[in-house]
């Protein structure tokens, strides 16, 4: 799926400071973070909504979102944990409930 | 709360058997009903989908599923696996309505291999 981009897609860390970009080219209103851990589903971190934020789970303040546009999303970690290694997947989907959600490639972090 | 639950944490089969994976959904009222497959180092496609309608559907790579209410489930199947069929298959379900609008919520996931 090269309507999704996501970059880097690789990435081993210290307790550094680095920043997960998306871009879709779909027109899609919604865009969407999921955290997959090894072995484990994909888990909803954060959702966008015409660039305004809606939904933010549980999820650790050293992950901040930014959302500079309807087109891309940004994903802000700093000092990363261990428990951070895992794959980001970015998605995106048309405005409204129940519609397709279209995922990128992932990002694969790994905390060394 | 919505959930799903996918009983079968792997499956193997042979290539050219049929295949059914299993999927039991909870959430009050009319959920929509997603499998989506990931292949390895790959991001989640879309298999199938379902929200009103015909309670079979019809989806990609020759599968189908048929969504049963009074059972909770959404089980796909396919008359004849391909080796390149293995992959990790997952339920999901999402609501349109209250808190958890927008949100999709997957399940653990069924590991199928397909024996050449």
């Amino acid at each position: 799926n090269t309507k999704i981009t996501q970059s880097p897609r690789y990435l081993i860390l210290g307790r550094a400071n680095k920043s997960l970009e998306c871009e879709q080219h779909l027109g899609h209103n919604a865009m969407y973070w999921y955290k997959q851990s090894a072995e484990k589903p994909p888990e909803l971190m954060f959702l966008y909504n015409l660039k305004q934020l809606i939904r933010n789970e549980t999820v650790p303040s050293r992950f901040i979102p930014e959302c500079p546009d309807s087109s891309k999303l940004l994903l802000h970690i700093s000092a990363v944990d261990p428990e951070d290694s895992a794959v980001y997947f970015c998605a995106s989907s048309p405005q409204g409930a129940g519609n397709t959600l279209y995922f990128g490639e992932g990002s694969r972090l790994i905390v060394v | 709360a919505q959930s799903v639950t996918q009983p079968d944490a792997r499956v193997t089969v042979s290539q050219g058997a049929s295949l059914q994976l299993r999927c039991k959904y909870s959430y009050s009222g009319t959920p929509y009903l997603f499998w989506y497959v990931q292949y390895p180092r790959q991001g989640l496609q879309l298999l199938l989908k379902y929200y009103s309608g015909d309670p079979v559907v019809q989806g990609v790579n020759g599968f189908e599923a048929e969504f049963s209410k009074s059972n909770s489930s959404f089980h796909p199947r396919k008359a004849s696996v391909h080796w390149s069929d293995s992959a990790v298959y997952f339920c999901a379900v999402s609501s349109n309505t209250g808190a958890n609008t927008g949100k999709l919520t997957f399940g653990h996931g069924t590991i199928l291999r397909v024996h050449p």
